[in-house]
């Protein structure tokens, strides 16, 4: 069956440091690659997403890119800010008749940044 | 658009009483979502609907959980009777169209005591 697996938290980094949070999945066909990010208190967002093999999703400073062969969306950011700190989901969505497009998360990451 | 709207945010019952959680999907969304948040057990699904037609339960937990969908504007998940196992944070999603984004809600923070 499909499935998402994240690293685990919390990571915690200095406030400029590089953040990568690792995600890799398990799914038939060609799933839709997601990130969402859930701030204290609040509903997932979704932060960026990818369709097919080697596509970038980016947004507000954070990337991933989309790599079939090692089945894998890790999250990248170059300099993270405070504000970032939440809990990060990846997620994967398989279109098919009898799932339409259902989402399935991973655990999440929880990220603390200090200033 | 207000986006997802979902009352109440915060319930705390008793053990054994029923429970009703209401969602308002993004207008012209055909698809709703209901997922469940705990520690333990993560972000799971529970149901989701098409056009106000359940198509995947197969996440709802027990016979305890029951939900509909009545209208386009409209989503109940009931919980009855409650159990303590229950308490958990529950969130509604709607897009529109299977391939489009999820949009959620801010939740029900639910305690059963």
């Amino acid at each position: 069956g499909n499935s998402v697996t994240q690293m685990e938290g919390p990571v915690t980094l200095s406030e400029e440091a590089f953040l990568t949070i690792n995600c890799t999945y398990t799914a038939t066909g060609y799933p839709s690659l997601f990130w969402y990010v859930q701030y204290p208190g609040e509903g997932l967002q979704l932060l960026l997403k990818a369709t097919k093999a080697d596509d970038k999703g980016s947004n507000k400073g954070f990337e991933a890119t989309y790599r079939k062969e090692t089945t894998s969306f890790h999250l990248e950011k170059g300099s993270v800010q405070v504000s970032d700190s939440a809990v990060y989901f990846c997620a994967l969505r398989a279109l098919s008749y009898n799932q339409g497009g259902k989402l399935i998360f991973g655990q999440g990451t929880e990220l603390s940044v200090k200033p | 658009d207000a986006g997802v709207i979902q009352s109440p945010r915060h319930e705390v019952t008793e053990m054994g009483q029923e429970v009703t959680l209401r969602c308002k999907p993004i207008s012209g969304h055909d698809y709703l979502f209901w997922y469940r948040q705990t520690m333990m057990r993560g972000l799971e699904l529970l149901i989701y609907f098409n056009n106000n037609v359940p198509i995947d339960d197969s996440g709802m937990p027990e016979d305890r959980f029951s939900a509909k969908m009545p209208n386009a504007s409209f989503s109940t998940l009931k919980i009855q009777p409650s159990e303590p196992r229950d308490s958990a944070v529950y969130f509604c999603a709607s897009t529109l169209g299977g391939a489009g984004t999820q949009y959620f809600g801010p939740g029900t923070r639910l305690l059963v005591l």
